[in-house]
């Protein structure tokens, strides 16, 4: 069974602060990996995209792929009230899989003032 | 640009009830069709998807059906509802070879 590990939280940063988040996935044909941000009661939205090894800036976001140790990292950096969430993992094999997304269970992020 | 649209937003079912979820997708053809559920303090959790009209394909066993009657139409029903069904029902799409997904706003669905 592929599988898509997440420390559940709650991370917990000051406001100002980088948070760090983690996610470890089994299937070593993974091809595509996503965060997610997912505010309460609503639908997940895409914050980053990362396909291949190394680091992906996009503003205050940095994704991290290292596909030999099989994780992808998410940095926030000057951490705001406003990013306080839960961040998904998420992973796509490839091929055939018809852009299926196999997803992490979460990591709550509560950014404090 | 290409809009999702998912209705209703909550939703409020005895068990025994059938259901039926309607997702419609703007701006592109030919996309392929998801459906999610969230369970409370869960992940989320495929259900179904779809490359083209006619073709549904699950991912897990279930009370739960889908159709595709048309290109930007994706249908998820149920003929009677259990309390297991309760969740948050999410739509998702991906057009074209572009590997992002994304979600409509989804249905908060109770079942009483």
């Amino acid at each position: 069974q592929k599988e898509v590990e997440q420390n559940s939280g709650p991370l917990s940063v000051p406001e100002g602060a980088i948070a760090s988040l983690n996610c470890t996935y089994s299937d070593r044909g993974s091809q595509s990996f996503f965060w997610y941000r997912q505010y309460s009661g609503k639908s997940p939205e895409l914050i980053m995209s990362i396909y291949s090894n190394g680091d992906k800036e996009d503003g205050r976001f940095t994704a991290q792929l290292n596909k030999a140790s099989q994780y992808v990292s998410l940095l926030i950096r000057d951490s705001q009230p406003s990013d306080s969430a839960t961040y998904l993992c998420a992973v796509n094999a490839g091929g055939t899989s018809y852009g299926k997304l196999t997803f992490g269970q979460g990591t709550i992020l509560t950014v404090h003032p | 640009s290409q809009t999702i649209h998912q209705w209703p937003a909550t939703l409020v079912q005895p068990v025994g009830s059938p259901l039926s979820l309607e997702c419609t997708v703007e701006g592109t053809s030919n996309p392929n069709l998801y459906w999610y559920r969230q369970a409370a303090g869960r992940g989320l959790q495929l259900l179904f998807y779809s490359v083209g009209i006619g073709q549904i394909s699950s991912e897990v066993p279930q009370n739960l059906s889908a159709s595709r009657p048309q290109d930007r139409q994706f249908i998820l029903s149920s003929k009677k509802l259990l309390l297991s069904d309760s969740g948050f029902y999410l739509c998702a799409h991906r057009s074209g070879g572009d590997e992002k997904l994304f979600f409509g706003s989804g249905t908060q669905l109770s079942v009483l």
